[in-house]
């Protein structure tokens, strides 16, 4: 099956800085990639997500690209904020014939200091 | 309020006595997954369901039952539960039909002793 990796697995930056998490996934049949962000004690919210025929989206100071070629995706925080502290999954689905299959990123944790 | 629900949100119970965690969503989604997250692992599928009756293996389905005899709800049965299977829970739905947003519930903390 698919395997996502994810780096780094803890992140500390400055308020006011930039934050990049990186995943990788294994099957080139994959054709959605979602963000989810999870806060202490929540489930997981979806954050930002990018379909395999477009390379980049960006929603406000939030960012995901997409490198089919190289098999990897990333998030991009601009201008991070303290509440923008949290755990940050990635995820992969692969293509729609083998059903609605999931495989997530192993979290990174994501801490904006004041 | 479009939301997806679980209960209970704190389990302990012992190896062996069989438990049901319920879902319910209220959006009329047609898909709905299991997941547990464990330190280290991330979030891995249990199982899924794209419709009533039609349910399939995620990554982790071993140990685990569920059914889906209504659209809303998608219960998770530990017909024999193990301490392996202390975890964190999460049920999600998404609408289907080509678009896939998960919409995550609050989670069970589950402790098999």
């Amino acid at each position: 099956g698919e395997n996502v990796e994810q780096h780094p697995s803890t992140l500390s930056v400055q308020e006011g800085d930039s934050a990049v998490i990186k995943c990788t996934y294994s099957d080139s049949a994959s054709n959605y990639f979602p963000w989810y962000k999870q806060e202490l004690g929540k489930g997981p919210q979806l954050i930002i997500d990018i379909r395999s025929n477009v390379g980049e989206k960006k929603d406000q100071r939030i960012a995901v690209t997409l490198n089919k070629t190289a098999k990897h995706f990333s998030l991009h925080i601009t201008e991070t904020q303290p509440e923008d502290s949290a755990v940050y999954f990635c995820a992969a689905r692969p293509n729609a014939y083998t059903g609605n299959q999931f495989y997530f990123g192993t979290g990174t944790s994501l801490t904006v200091i004041p | 309020e479009a939301q997806v629900t679980q209960n209970p949100r704190y389990l302990i119970t012992v190896t062996g006595k069989k438990l049901t965690v319920t879902c319910s969503q209220n959006m009329n989604h047609e898909y709905m997954s299991w997941y547990r997250q464990d330190p280290g692992l991330g979030l891995r599928q249990i199982y899924y369901s794209m419709n009533v009756e039609v349910t399939d293996k995620g990554d982790v389905p071993e140990g685990y039952k569920v059914s889906r005899k209504e659209k809303r709800n998608f219960p998770l049965i530990l017909e024999s539960p193990s301490p392996n299977q202390t975890s964190l829970y999460f049920c999600a739905s998404s609408p289907g039909l080509l678009t896939y947003e998960q919409y995550f519930g609050p989670g069970t903390r589950l402790t098999v002793t």
